[in-house]
């Protein structure tokens, strides 16, 4: 299986930082046919079912803010979150969907100051 | 509007069966691949499977694989999870999803409790 590891395990930042959040992939999940990275984002507020962010790395979902922006490759990817808001407080996942089974990292708190 | 509703959660017993349903809407079920996703009280995911639109294929977390089986009856728009011999350890919330791989629409989740 695909080990997915995201740091920090959790984060505190003031509104209006930027927070990077990490996520690292034990092999590549770069498609070279297509040229895209099986990576997905997802948030999960308290309380609240995971919603999508980001798919192949670095596309945003409908209706997700530009603030959140994905980037990486192969086995190094990131999610930056540019001037946190408060209603930004959640869990933050990465998966993979590369190969089967998929997985998922088991995420980043991002905690409010 | 994509809507997911899980229902058949519940306390269950130590190697007692459990059947999930997942009624979908708002896009035609029979389009698409569908998935189960679960997280523990831990908050830990774990895909589970999917299953081809027509129901003709499926693919499973090989942990899992024994115990679990996804079906879908695409007249009633329905998907279904089939747990036996259930243990503590399946103790989480199942989340029905759509689509393979990627998820962009999830259920509201239905609550699995495992104890004696």
């Amino acid at each position: 299986d695909i080990a997915i590891t995201q740091s920090p395990s959790s984060v505190a930042v003031s509104v209006g930082e930027t927070v990077t959040l990490s996520c690292k992939s034990s092999q590549s999940l770069l498609y070279s046919e297509n040229n895209k990275d099986y990576l997905g984002w997802y948030q999960q507020k308290p309380g609240q079912t995971p919603k999508p962010l980001i798919y192949w790395a670095t596309n945003r979902h409908t209706g997700v803010p530009d603030r959140f922006t994905g980037s990486g490759s192969g086995t190094d990817f990131t999610l930056i979150i540019s001037s946190v808001q408060a209603e930004d407080l959640a869990d933050y996942y990465c998966e993979q969907y590369f190969v089967y089974p998929f997985t998922f990292g088991s995420g980043t708190k991002l905690e409010i100051k | 509007e994509v809507q997911l509703v899980e229902s058949g959660g519940g306390l269950v017993q130590p190697g007692a069966s459990l059947k999930l349903s997942c009624v979908a809407s708002g896009f035609t079920f029979s389009d698409y691949w569908m998935s189960w996703v679960r997280q523990t009280p831990g908050k830990t995911m774990e895909w589970i499977g999917d299953i081809k639109y027509d129901g003709s294929y499926t693919n499973y977390a090989p942990s899992l694989k024994n115990r679990f089986t996804i079906s879908r009856d695409n007249a009633k728009s329905t998907l279904y999870l089939q747990m036996s011999n259930v243990r503590s350890e399946d103790t989480a919330t199942y989340y029905c999803t759509l689509g393979i791989g990627w998820f962009a629409y999830w259920g509201q989740g239905t609550l699995v409790t495992v104890s004696s």
